[in-house]
């Protein structure tokens, strides 16, 4: 069973402070790696999406892969409490579908 | 910007029942998907369906779910003979995947919440 693991949290930091949300995946065939966010009752919204090890910066965003160690990472810096909000990681294996983790919650407080 | 959305936003269905749920993907977008996130579990993939015709399908999607593209703009899930395990939130999502570039982002619409009594 192919699995995306993620600590669900919740991770709370101060504003302006740097969260760190990490995530491992089984399966070493996967090729691309996405971070959603998902606000209470509302749909996943693609925030970040990287393909090649090493990072990807866009923004406060910062999405870090690490193919041997199965691993990736999001940074987000200068967190204002409006990133408060499930943070999920979603592997593709290079077929149609996503797999997702749990989703790690975050609270930032002021 | 586009985006891609969903009708009803909730569906209230008895138990037997068969329901559709209807989306509208993005326009110049060729591959669709159906996830459903039960509440407070992760999201699960269903199917999709590309070029008229289903490319991949989890085990989730039995014979009582049916999807199709009825025109050029509409994508449907249909339940027939709707369970009480069936109540979840359901997204569509849609994807201009060119698999040569590696590119599979997926956007998701606001989803359809169903509840099955």
């Amino acid at each position: 069973q192919k699995e995306v693991e993620q600590n669900s949290g919740p991770l709370s930091v101060p504003e302006g402070a740097i969260a760190s949300l990490n995530c491992t995946y089984s399966d070493r065939v996967s090729q691309s790696f996405f971070w959603y966010r998902q606000y209470s009752g509302k749909s996943p919204e693609l925030i970040m999406s990287i393909y090649s090890n090493g990072d990807k910066e866009d923004g406060r965003f910062t999405a870090q892969l690490n193919k041997a160690s199965q691993y990736v990472s999001l940074l987000i810096r200068d967190s204002q409490p409006s990133d408060s909000a499930t943070y999920l990681c979603a592997v593709n294996e290079g077929t149609d579908k996503l797999i997702f983790g749990t989703g790690t919650r975050l609270q930032v407080f002021p | 910007e586009p985006e891609v959305t969903q009708t009803p936003s909730h569906q209230v269905t008895q138990m037997g029942q068969e329901v559709i749920l209807r989306c509208v993907p993005i326009s110049n977008h060729l591959y669709f998907y159906w996830y459903r996130q039960i509440l407070g579990q992760k999201v699960e993939f269903l199917v999709s369906f590309y070029n008229n015709e289903i490319s991949e399908k989890s085990e989730i999607f039995d014979d009582q779910f049916s999807v199709e593209r009825p025109d050029g703009s509409n994508f449907t899930l249909k339940i027939r003979s709707t369970k009480l395990e069936d109540s979840a939130m359901y997204f569509c999502a849609s994807s201009n995947a060119d698999h040569g570039d590696q590119s599979y982002e997926q956007y998701f619409g606001p989803g359809t919440r169903l509840t099955v009594t």
